[in-house]
């Protein structure tokens, strides 16, 4: 399997820009997470999805950032307008929810500059 | 609210020894508790799982346990190397019931120097 794959790796962009991050999970888990990382707050969980649901959507910044998984294999992250304060890393991660040895599986991560 | 935090937020200590990282949680009801380790630029790699039935897994120089009833884990590192030289992080996974089921929360990180 070649884990959990996102997109783009590095990202520039000026602020009031658009943004969009993708995410391809494990094939046959069914839930998968959006975190944000950053030194001044760690590992910041934004989103997570379960069988394709939206189940906790509480760490979402703001209405600016909004996230989609339309099919079990893709999920996307999308801020518009984007501010230099969404400098970070964002972190897609994929497991099996139900199995008390679901491992939780991160992808490289898309490393976010706004200018 | 799941609140998870990591003991020593630094730790520096010379090649060959042998080290305890400690992680600890405010709500029992966990479904597991994962050990990752992530350098730096990287993602994170998980390293350890503990189901919430169990008391410790083992890999390698690894070793961590689970105390659930107080709300602690511990990350043993046997012969620490250079190589070992990361940030660790502990998450716990939410058990079944309420809305929040299968939510990961995680620790701050401990950030690891094993100097030659």
């Amino acid at each position: 399997d070649a884990g959990v794959i996102q997109s783009p790796r590095h990202e520039v962009t000026e602020m009031g820009q658009e943004v969009t991050l993708r995410c391809k999970p494990i094939s046959g888990h069914n839930s998968l997470f959006w975190y944000r990382q950053t030194m001044m707050r760690g590992l910041e969980l934004l989103i997570y999805f379960n069988n394709n649901v939206p189940i906790d959507d509480s760490g979402m910044p703001e209405d600016r950032f909004s996230a989609k998984m339309p099919n079990a294999s893709f999920s996307t992250l999308k801020i518009q307008p984007s501010e230099p304060r969404d400098s970070a890393v964002y972190f897609c991660a994929s497991t099996w929810t139900e199995r008390p040895t679901g491992e939780l599986f991160f992808g490289e991560g898309s490393r976010l500059t706004v200018l | 609210k799941q609140e998870v935090t990591q003991i020593p937020a630094a730790l520096s200590v010379p090649e060959g020894e042998n080290l305890v990282l400690n992680c600890s949680f405010t709500d029992s009801a966990i479904y597991n508790l994962q050990w990752f380790r992530q350098d730096p630029g990287k993602g994170l790699t998980s390293l350890l799982l503990i189901q919430s039935s169990q008391r410790e897994q083992t890999s390698g120089r690894l070793n961590a346990s689970l105390d659930k009833s107080s709300g602690r884990s511990t990350l043993y590192i046997a012969a620490s190397q250079p190589g070992d030289s990361a940030t660790y992080l502990c998450a716990v996974k939410r058990g079944a019931g309420g809305t929040s089921y299968g939510k990961l929360t995680f620790g701050q990180g401990t950030i690891l120097t094993v100097h030659p």
